[in-house]
């Protein structure tokens, strides 16, 4: 069984541009959920899809967003790029059983803004 | 004061000692607890999940929840320099969300 796929695994951009990340959950699962890894504050949580709709949403500026799409694929977005967005974006897929259920991570696109 | 406290490390040990990873939490809603190994560069790996108080063994692995103290405690036995890693845990309060919250994170090494 294929495990979660993120691509790209590496990007680098300036400052002020745009970037799309894009997320390919387990076959089956239907929610995703977004993370931003940094050495200062750890992980910290983006959002969350499920059946195509945001669930939650974390302490972020409105530059990031995101969207899921009918097979369940989710992609995230940062506008306006800066130095500070710098960070390893993680993705995690779960099949949201009755009682709760893992969440499995993906390898990770780690952007670099310059 | 961060919602989950874990102690950063590192923390060195030799091949073959049991070693225990701890974190504390301040918030009592807080049911599910997990625990995930991360290697340089990779991404998260789930090791233990958890629901409410107790424990949880898989292979040499075991988990502890003690929601009285909001407390919990992964223990790894017989360990192996491949197990050094960083271990991070999380929790989060609802079932079927996946807004977790996450220690900082603890960088084991294993010395052989």
């Amino acid at each position: 069984k294929a495990g979660v796929t993120q691509t790209p695994r590496y990007l680098i951009k300036t400052r002020g541009q745009q970037v799309t990340l894009s997320c390919s959950p387990i076959s089956g699962h239907r929610s995703v959920s977004w993370y931003q890894q940094t050495p200062g504050q750890g992980l910290q949580f983006l959002f969350e899809y499920f059946s195509e709709t945001q669930r939650n949403k974390g302490n972020f500026p409105g530059r990031f967003s995101g969207r899921q799409f009918s097979n369940s694929r989710s992609e995230m977005n940062v506008s306006t790029l800066e130095l500070g967005d710098s960070a390893l974006y993680l993705c995690a897929s779960s099949s949201v059983l009755p009682g709760g259920s893992e969440a499995f991570f993906g390898q990770g696109t780690r952007l670099t803004v310059v | 004061q961060k919602e989950v406290e874990q102690d950063p490390g590192p923390l060195s040990v030799p091949e073959g000692a049991i070693v225990s990873l701890n974190c504390t939490y301040s918030n009592s809603a807080f049911q599910y607890f997990m625990w995930y190994r991360q290697y340089s560069r990779k991404g998260p790996e789930l090791l233990m999940y958890t629901y409410s108080s107790g424990n949880k063994e898989d292979g040499r692995f075991t988990a502890q929840v003690d929601k009285s103290s909001k407390y919990i405690s992964l223990f790894i036995r017989d360990s192996q320099p491949s197990d050094s890693a960083t271990y991070l845990c999380a929790m989060s309060g609802t079932s079927g969300t996946y807004k977790y919250i996450f220690g900082t994170g603890t960088r084991l090494k294993v010395l052989a």
